[in-house]
Protein backbone atom coordinates (compact mmCIF):
# COMPACT_ATOMS: atom_id res chain seq x y z
CA UNK A 1 0.00 0.00 0.00
CA UNK A 2 1.05 3.64 -1.12
CA UNK A 3 1.34 5.36 2.65
CA UNK A 4 0.50 9.04 2.80
CA UNK A 5 2.15 11.47 5.67
CA UNK A 6 1.01 14.68 5.97
CA UNK A 7 3.07 17.96 8.13
CA UNK A 8 2.39 19.41 10.15
CA UNK A 9 -0.33 17.52 12.06
CA UNK A 10 -1.88 20.92 13.35
CA UNK A 11 -0.88 24.35 12.65
CA UNK A 12 -1.94 27.52 14.02
CA UNK A 13 -2.10 30.89 11.90
CA UNK A 14 -3.97 34.26 11.74
CA UNK A 15 -6.33 35.74 9.38
CA UNK A 16 -3.53 37.23 6.12
CA UNK A 17 -1.01 34.61 6.81
CA UNK A 18 0.50 32.14 4.21
CA UNK A 19 -0.05 29.21 5.06
CA UNK A 20 1.76 25.48 3.43
CA UNK A 21 1.00 21.83 4.28
CA UNK A 22 3.19 19.23 3.17
CA UNK A 23 2.70 15.92 1.88
CA UNK A 24 4.83 12.94 1.07
CA UNK A 25 4.05 9.77 -0.63
CA UNK A 26 5.53 6.47 -0.30
CA UNK A 27 6.82 5.92 -3.42
CA UNK A 28 5.99 8.16 -6.57
CA UNK A 29 2.63 8.66 -7.59
CA UNK A 30 2.96 10.98 -10.59
CA UNK A 31 0.54 13.92 -10.30
CA UNK A 32 -2.44 11.52 -9.05
CA UNK A 33 -2.58 13.74 -5.48
CA UNK A 34 -5.94 15.47 -4.67
CA UNK A 35 -6.58 17.98 -1.28
CA UNK A 36 -9.65 17.58 0.61
CA UNK A 37 -11.03 20.13 3.11
CA UNK A 38 -13.53 19.19 6.02
CA UNK A 39 -15.43 20.98 8.59
CA UNK A 40 -16.29 19.17 11.36
CA UNK A 41 -19.80 16.87 10.94
CA UNK A 42 -19.59 17.43 7.07
CA UNK A 43 -17.91 14.81 4.40
CA UNK A 44 -14.84 16.28 2.53
CA UNK A 45 -14.95 18.76 0.10
CA UNK A 46 -13.04 18.53 -3.12
CA UNK A 47 -10.14 21.76 -3.72
CA UNK A 48 -7.34 20.63 -6.27
CA UNK A 49 -7.07 17.20 -8.13
CA UNK A 50 -3.87 16.09 -10.18
CA UNK A 51 -1.50 18.09 -7.97
CA UNK A 52 -2.44 21.86 -8.89
CA UNK A 53 -5.98 21.98 -10.84
CA UNK A 54 -8.58 24.12 -8.94
CA UNK A 55 -12.02 22.51 -8.56
CA UNK A 56 -14.54 24.99 -9.48
CA UNK A 57 -15.63 27.31 -7.61
CA UNK A 58 -12.70 26.97 -5.14
CA UNK A 59 -10.87 30.55 -4.84
CA UNK A 60 -7.69 31.47 -6.45
CA UNK A 61 -6.01 31.77 -2.64
CA UNK A 62 -5.38 27.53 -2.73
CA UNK A 63 -2.90 26.37 -4.77
CA UNK A 64 -0.99 23.23 -4.73
CA UNK A 65 2.02 21.96 -6.27
CA UNK A 66 4.71 18.75 -6.44
CA UNK A 67 5.82 15.70 -8.49
CA UNK A 68 6.30 12.00 -7.74
CA UNK A 69 6.19 11.73 -3.84
CA UNK A 70 6.56 15.16 -2.19
CA UNK A 71 3.47 17.82 -2.48
CA UNK A 72 2.35 21.13 -0.68
CA UNK A 73 -1.06 22.88 -0.56
CA UNK A 74 -0.43 26.65 -0.51
CA UNK A 75 -3.14 29.25 1.11
CA UNK A 76 -1.93 32.57 -0.03
CA UNK A 77 -3.78 34.88 2.14
CA UNK A 78 -6.17 32.78 5.27
CA UNK A 79 -9.58 33.35 5.21
CA UNK A 80 -11.78 32.83 8.48
CA UNK A 81 -13.73 30.02 6.37
CA UNK A 82 -10.11 28.43 5.33
CA UNK A 83 -10.02 27.31 9.51
CA UNK A 84 -11.00 23.32 8.99
CA UNK A 85 -8.65 20.01 8.27
CA UNK A 86 -7.16 19.26 4.99
CA UNK A 87 -6.40 15.87 4.19
CA UNK A 88 -4.33 14.84 0.61
CA UNK A 89 -5.46 11.75 -0.88
CA UNK A 90 -3.19 9.49 -3.54
CA UNK A 91 -4.86 7.89 -6.60
CA UNK A 92 -2.20 6.24 -8.02
CA UNK A 93 -3.03 3.06 -6.50
CA UNK A 94 -6.50 2.44 -4.95
CA UNK A 95 -7.11 5.55 -2.83
CA UNK A 96 -5.28 6.00 0.76
CA UNK A 97 -5.55 9.67 2.95
CA UNK A 98 -2.42 12.03 4.39
CA UNK A 99 -3.67 11.94 8.48
CA UNK A 100 -4.32 15.41 7.88
CA UNK A 101 -3.70 18.59 8.88
CA UNK A 102 -5.87 20.56 11.24
CA UNK A 103 -5.91 24.84 10.15
CA UNK A 104 -6.67 26.46 14.20
CA UNK A 105 -6.56 29.98 15.11
CA UNK A 106 -3.95 31.20 16.60
CA UNK B 1 -27.37 19.64 -9.30
CA UNK B 2 -25.81 16.22 -8.22
CA UNK B 3 -26.65 14.43 -4.99
CA UNK B 4 -25.98 11.67 -3.28
CA UNK B 5 -28.16 10.58 -0.27
CA UNK B 6 -27.36 8.06 1.90
CA UNK B 7 -29.59 6.21 4.14
CA UNK B 8 -29.81 6.93 8.19
CA UNK B 9 -27.71 6.09 10.76
CA UNK B 10 -27.37 2.39 12.41
CA UNK B 11 -26.83 0.46 15.61
CA UNK B 12 -25.15 -2.84 15.34
CA UNK B 13 -24.02 -5.73 17.49
CA UNK B 14 -21.05 -7.27 17.00
CA UNK B 15 -20.70 -10.33 14.49
CA UNK B 16 -24.00 -8.57 12.55
CA UNK B 17 -23.83 -6.88 9.18
CA UNK B 18 -24.58 -3.56 7.50
CA UNK B 19 -26.32 -2.09 4.41
CA UNK B 20 -25.87 1.57 3.68
CA UNK B 21 -27.53 2.93 0.74
CA UNK B 22 -26.90 6.09 -1.62
CA UNK B 23 -29.20 6.86 -3.93
CA UNK B 24 -27.52 9.45 -6.73
CA UNK B 25 -29.36 12.52 -8.78
CA UNK B 26 -28.31 14.92 -10.92
CA UNK B 27 -26.35 12.96 -13.61
CA UNK B 28 -25.96 10.18 -15.31
CA UNK B 29 -25.72 7.09 -12.29
CA UNK B 30 -23.49 4.85 -14.83
CA UNK B 31 -21.04 7.33 -15.93
CA UNK B 32 -19.02 7.31 -13.11
CA UNK B 33 -17.71 4.89 -10.69
CA UNK B 34 -19.06 5.53 -7.13
CA UNK B 35 -16.43 4.89 -4.01
CA UNK B 36 -17.07 3.93 -0.25
CA UNK B 37 -14.95 5.51 2.25
CA UNK B 38 -15.40 5.75 6.17
CA UNK B 39 -13.77 7.73 8.57
CA UNK B 40 -13.49 6.49 12.27
CA UNK B 41 -13.59 9.67 14.77
CA UNK B 42 -10.65 11.48 14.23
CA UNK B 43 -9.12 9.66 12.13
CA UNK B 44 -8.37 9.43 8.18
CA UNK B 45 -10.67 8.99 5.56
CA UNK B 46 -10.12 5.33 4.42
CA UNK B 47 -10.86 3.73 0.94
CA UNK B 48 -12.62 0.68 1.11
CA UNK B 49 -13.65 -0.29 -2.53
CA UNK B 50 -15.63 1.05 -5.59
CA UNK B 51 -17.51 -0.44 -8.36
CA UNK B 52 -17.91 0.65 -12.14
CA UNK B 53 -21.89 1.42 -12.33
CA UNK B 54 -21.98 1.09 -15.67
CA UNK B 55 -20.92 -3.31 -15.48
CA UNK B 56 -21.19 -3.90 -12.01
CA UNK B 57 -17.79 -4.83 -11.30
CA UNK B 58 -16.75 -4.39 -8.26
CA UNK B 59 -12.95 -4.02 -6.31
CA UNK B 60 -12.08 -3.95 -2.67
CA UNK B 61 -9.45 -2.88 -0.22
CA UNK B 62 -7.46 -5.91 0.76
CA UNK B 63 -8.30 -4.70 4.09
CA UNK B 64 -11.95 -5.48 3.75
CA UNK B 65 -11.97 -8.14 1.33
CA UNK B 66 -14.23 -11.08 2.24
CA UNK B 67 -16.55 -8.56 4.65
CA UNK B 68 -17.56 -6.02 2.07
CA UNK B 69 -19.86 -6.09 -0.59
CA UNK B 70 -21.10 -3.24 -3.21
CA UNK B 71 -23.64 -3.62 -5.51
CA UNK B 72 -25.71 -0.99 -7.34
CA UNK B 73 -29.40 -1.06 -8.60
CA UNK B 74 -29.37 1.36 -11.95
CA UNK B 75 -32.96 1.07 -12.76
CA UNK B 76 -32.64 2.92 -8.85
CA UNK B 77 -29.72 5.00 -9.48
CA UNK B 78 -28.55 3.63 -5.87
CA UNK B 79 -25.16 2.09 -4.97
CA UNK B 80 -24.89 -0.21 -1.68
CA UNK B 81 -22.02 -1.00 0.65
CA UNK B 82 -22.58 -4.01 3.04
CA UNK B 83 -20.28 -4.76 6.06
CA UNK B 84 -20.23 -8.03 7.82
CA UNK B 85 -18.66 -9.23 11.10
CA UNK B 86 -19.23 -6.15 12.56
CA UNK B 87 -16.50 -5.27 15.19
CA UNK B 88 -16.86 -2.05 17.46
CA UNK B 89 -13.36 -0.80 15.13
CA UNK B 90 -15.70 -0.65 12.52
CA UNK B 91 -17.47 2.26 14.21
CA UNK B 92 -17.44 5.07 11.53
CA UNK B 93 -19.26 7.34 9.35
CA UNK B 94 -19.36 5.48 5.91
CA UNK B 95 -19.59 7.45 2.84
CA UNK B 96 -19.64 7.11 -0.90
CA UNK B 97 -18.52 9.22 -3.25
CA UNK B 98 -18.28 9.97 -6.67
CA UNK B 99 -15.13 9.29 -8.93
CA UNK B 100 -14.60 11.81 -11.30
CA UNK B 101 -10.62 13.05 -11.88
CA UNK B 102 -8.57 9.94 -11.77
CA UNK B 103 -5.44 8.25 -12.28
CA UNK B 104 -4.32 4.81 -12.98
CA UNK B 105 -6.04 2.96 -10.57
CA UNK B 106 -8.82 5.25 -8.76
CA UNK B 107 -9.71 8.34 -8.53
CA UNK B 108 -10.32 11.73 -6.66
CA UNK B 109 -13.53 12.43 -5.49
CA UNK B 110 -15.85 15.21 -6.50
CA UNK B 111 -18.92 14.83 -4.67
CA UNK B 112 -19.83 12.84 -1.69
CA UNK B 113 -22.77 12.01 0.54
CA UNK B 114 -23.54 13.30 3.82
CA UNK B 115 -22.75 10.36 5.39
CA UNK B 116 -24.21 6.99 7.64
CA UNK B 117 -22.85 6.80 10.78
CA UNK B 118 -22.32 2.61 12.06
CA UNK B 119 -22.23 2.21 15.74
CA UNK B 120 -21.13 -1.16 16.59
CA UNK B 121 -21.76 -1.91 20.58
CA UNK B 122 -22.71 -4.78 22.43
Amino acid sequence: DIQMTQSPSTLSASVGDRVTITCRASQSISSWLAWYQQKPGTAPTLLIYDVSKLTSGVPSRFSGSGSGTEFTLTISSLQPDDFATYFCQQYDTYGTFGQGTKVEIK
Amino acid sequence: QVQLVQSGAEVKKPGASVKVSCKASGYTFTKYAMYWVRQAPGQRPEWMGRIYTGNGNAEYSEKFQGRVTITRDTSASTAYMELSGLRSEDTAVYFCARGTYCGVTSCSFDYWGQGTLVTVSS
